[in-house]
């Protein structure tokens, strides 16, 4: 089955630029897709077709996509921007999504 | 504003079914692709299911092909999802999504004897 693969964890200090990738042998062909979660929250939608933002996100979200790996980009990262984030795709068909494993995102 | 209000999840026996139901309001639902969303205790998010805005194509995760499915009534604003022979490993919050970009806050699953 098919997989997106993703960093367990990330750690930058308030101010610094956090990089979270995620890798899958469908993605120069598919779109990649960024969720924000907090602690006891519903997933937040922050990065759709591998780099555009969805209204009401920070500009400090961007999202990129080259080769088999996309990445979200949190310049100038905050501590209210620490949770998990999952990347999302599709397999080579188009029939079947799958998020990737997760990254918990540390701002301290 | 998209307003998802899930509803049906708690306790069943291991072998046992539950029929999950997912209210849209705010949005003309009927034109929309509709998403289940399921996440284990502690754990990562995990793509269910599927359902295109007519109820006509449908796909699903291998790991509930042929014990889960989904649907809709467009005419009441609702998606379905009827989960039979469950198993432990199903306990989960269930959210329903639009398109995947608009969720709801999900619904409680526990498979538990």
């Amino acid at each position: 089955s098919y997989e997106l693969t993703q960093p367990p964890s990330v750690s930058v200090s308030p101010g610094q630029t956090a990089r979270i990738t995620c890798s899958g042998d469908a993605l120069p062909k598919k779109f990649c897709y960024w969720f924000q979660q907090k602690s006891g929250q519903a997933p937040v939608l922050v990065i759709y077709e591998d780099s555009k933002r969805p209204s009401g996100i920070p500009e400090r979200f961007s999202g990129s996509s080259s080769g088999t790996m996309a990445t979200l980009t949190i310049s100038g990262a905050q501590v209210e921007d620490e949770g998990d984030y999952y990347c999302y795709s599709t397999d080579s068909s188009g029939n079947h999504r799958v998020f990737g494993g997760g990254t918990k995102l540390s701002v301290l | 504003e998209v307003q998802l209000v899930e509803s049906g999840g708690g306790l069943v026996q291991p072998g046992g079914s539950l029929r999950l139901s997912c209210v849209a309001s705010g949005f003309t639902f009927s034109t929309y692709w509709m998403h289940w969303v399921r996440q284990a205790p502690g754990k990562g998010l995990v793509w269910v299911s599927r359902i295109n805005s007519d109820g006509s194509r449908t796909s699903y995760a291998d790991s509930v092909k042929g014990r889960f499915t989904i649907s809709r009534d467009n005419a009441k604003n609702t998606l379905f999802l009827q989960m039979n022979s469950l198993r432990a490993e199903d306990t989960a919050v269930y959210y329903c999504a639009r398109e995947i970009a608009d969720w709801g806050q999900g619904t409680l699953v526990t498979v538990s004897s």
